[in-house]
């Protein structure tokens, strides 16, 4: 069964920083585009990033270029999010998602929240 | 960035109804659109990829129709776990954008 899991969220001051990750399990991760997407409480879907299989090709939403690192490790299955300079728009449920296009599936999200 | 709309934003449907959820983006996106049903705490699940092709497992009531820069999105006959808010995203080009959400509910 493919299943991803992320983890790394949790409260944070805006300024701060956070890495989230994404385990993989079920799939070989290094065969798939994988992706982070966000929402904020209450709103729509945004998407943030995506990186290739190798790490060779990286895009990202205009709103974290910058601040947001994507990055993998296909040894570890993992999948991370380098998140600098959080701003309080930046809280969200954070998913990770196999592939480049239509992604299937999502992980069950990591909660950010940056606060004072 | 390309920018999505859906319309109607809200829907009040019953059982039984044949539904259709439109989105428009603001330029031709061909046929990459992907449709997504999110229910109330849950993950989004992919419904539809290609503009018209059925995911695996996801019931032939649904189906979805259109290239270049209109979509639809039709339910044939709604059923009670059908209620929930459903988003179209192009990943036509950079940065990919999704469109608002229609949420339908029960009448």
């Amino acid at each position: 069964e493919v299943q991803l899991v992320e983890s790394g969220g949790g409260l944070v001051q805006p300024g701060g920083s956070l890495r989230l990750s994404c385990e993989a399990s079920g799939f070989t991760l290094y065969s798939y585009w994988m992706t982070w997407l966000r929402q904020a409480p209450g709103k729509g879907l945004e998407w943030v990033a995506n990186i290739k299989q190798d790490g060779s090709d990286i895009h990202y939403v205009d709103s974290v270029k910058g601040r947001f690192t994507i990055s993998r490790d296909n040894a570890k299955n993992s999948l991370h999010l380098q998140m600098n300079s959080l701003r309080v728009e930046d809280t969200a449920i954070y998913y990770c998602a196999r592939g480049q296009y239509g992604v299937d599936p999502w992980g069950q999200g990591t909660l950010v929240t940056v606060s004072s | 960035d390309i920018q999505m709309t859906q319309s109607p934003s809200i829907m009040s449907a019953s059982v039984g109804d044949r539904v259709a959820i439109t989105c428009r983006a603001s330029q031709g996106i061909s046929n990459s659109l992907a449709w997504f049903q999110q229910k109330p705490g849950k993950v989004p699940k992919r419904l539809i990829y290609g503009a018209s092709s059925l995911q695996s497992g996801v019931p032939s009531r649904f189906s979805g129709s259109g290239s270049g820069t209109e979509f639809t999105l039709t339910i044939s006959s709604l059923q009670p776990e059908d209620f929930a808010t459903y988003y179209c995203l192009q990943h036509y080009s950079y940065p990919f954008t999704f469109g608002p959400g229609t949420k339908v509910d029960i009448k």
